[in-house]
C-alpha cells in the first residue's frame, strides 16, 4: 500500500492563479481530510469528507472547495490564490472519525507570491 | 473555546539524554489524545492513542501519560537518539458527531551528538 499520496510536492503560484492539489489514498478509507499547516502552527482543518459524495467546511474553509467523486480521491482546489494561503497542505484519510487513527500525506508545500 | 497548548515550543537536548513534553488541553467533551511526530517535510505519524480511562501508553522509547482531570499529558522519550530529532504534535479529540481533531502548535525537539 502506498497510504496517502499527495501532489504536487512543491508549487510557486502567481496571485489571482488557481490550481488543484491532488489527494489519494489506497487504504479504502472512508474518511478524508484536509489541512493546513502554517509555520509555528498547528495543522488547521479546511475541509473533510465522510465518504464519496459527501464533503463539509472545516475550521479554515474561506478559498478553498473539494470534491469527493471516489473512495480514494478528494482535490482541494484554490480558485484565486492569495498571499494567504501560502502554507504546506496536508491531506489524511482514516477509517473511522474521532478514535481512529489519521494517516497523512507528505505534504504539498505552496508559495503564493 | 477548545485549545492545545503545547510546551516547551523548542527543545535541544544531547543524544542518550532523556526529554518530556508538556500538553495542556481545554477540550471538552473529550474523546481522546493522540502524540505524532512529524519529520521535517512530512507528514505526522501517529506515535500513541489514549482514551480518557488510559493513564499511561508506550511506543518503544516513547511514553505517554495522560491526566484527565488536571487535562494534561506528556510525551516522555527515553534515551534520545538523533532520529527522534522531530516536532511533536499533541491532538486532542472532542467527543461529538465530526469527531474532529484539535492540534498543539508542536514541540521541536533536536537531539544534538
Amino acid at each position: 500500500n502506498a497510504g496517502v499520496t499527495q501532489t504536487p510536492k512543491f508549487r510557486i503560484l502567481k496571485i489571482g492563479q488557481s490550481m488543484t492539489l491532488q489527494c489519494t489514498q489506497d487504504m479504502n478509507h472512508n474518511y478524508m481530510y484536509w489541512y493546513r499547516q502554517d509555520p509555528g502552527m498547528g495543522l488547521k482543518l479546511i475541509y473533510y469528507s465522510v465518504g464519496a459524495g459527501i464533503t463539509d467546511k472545516g475550521e479554515v474553509p474561506n478559498g478553498y472547495n473539494v470534491s469527493r467523486s471516489t473512495t480514494e480521491d478528494f482535490p482541494l482546489r484554490l480558485e484565486l490564490a492569495a498571499p494567504s494561503q501560502t502554507s504546506v497542505y496536508f491531506c489524511a484519510s482514516s477509517s473511522r472519525q474521532g478514535g481512529e487513527t489519521q494517516y497523512f500525506g507528505p505534504g504539498t508545500r505552496l508559495l503564493v507570491l | 473555546k477548545n485549545q492545545v497548548e503545547q510546551s516547551p515550543q523548542s527543545l535541544i537536548i544531547l543524544e542518550g539524554k532523556n526529554c518530556t513534553l508538556q500538553c495542556n488541553y481545554t477540550v471538552s467533551p473529550f474523546s481522546n489524545l493522540r502524540w505524532y511526530k512529524q519529520d521535517t517535510g512530512r507528514g505526522p505519524v501517529s506515535l500513541t492513542i489514549m482514551t480518557f480511562s488510559e493513564n499511561t501508553k508506550s511506543n518503544g522509547r516513547y511514553t505517554a501519560t495522560l491526566d484527565a482531570d488536571t487535562k494534561q499529558s506528556s510525551l516522555h522519550i527515553t534515551a534520545s537518539q538523533l532520529s527522534d530529532s522531530a516536532s511533536y504534535i499533541c491532538v486532542v479529540s472532542a467527543r461529538s458527531n465530526t469527531g474532529k481533531l484539535i492540534f498543539g502548535q508542536g514541540t521541536t525537539l533536536q537531539v544534538k551528538p
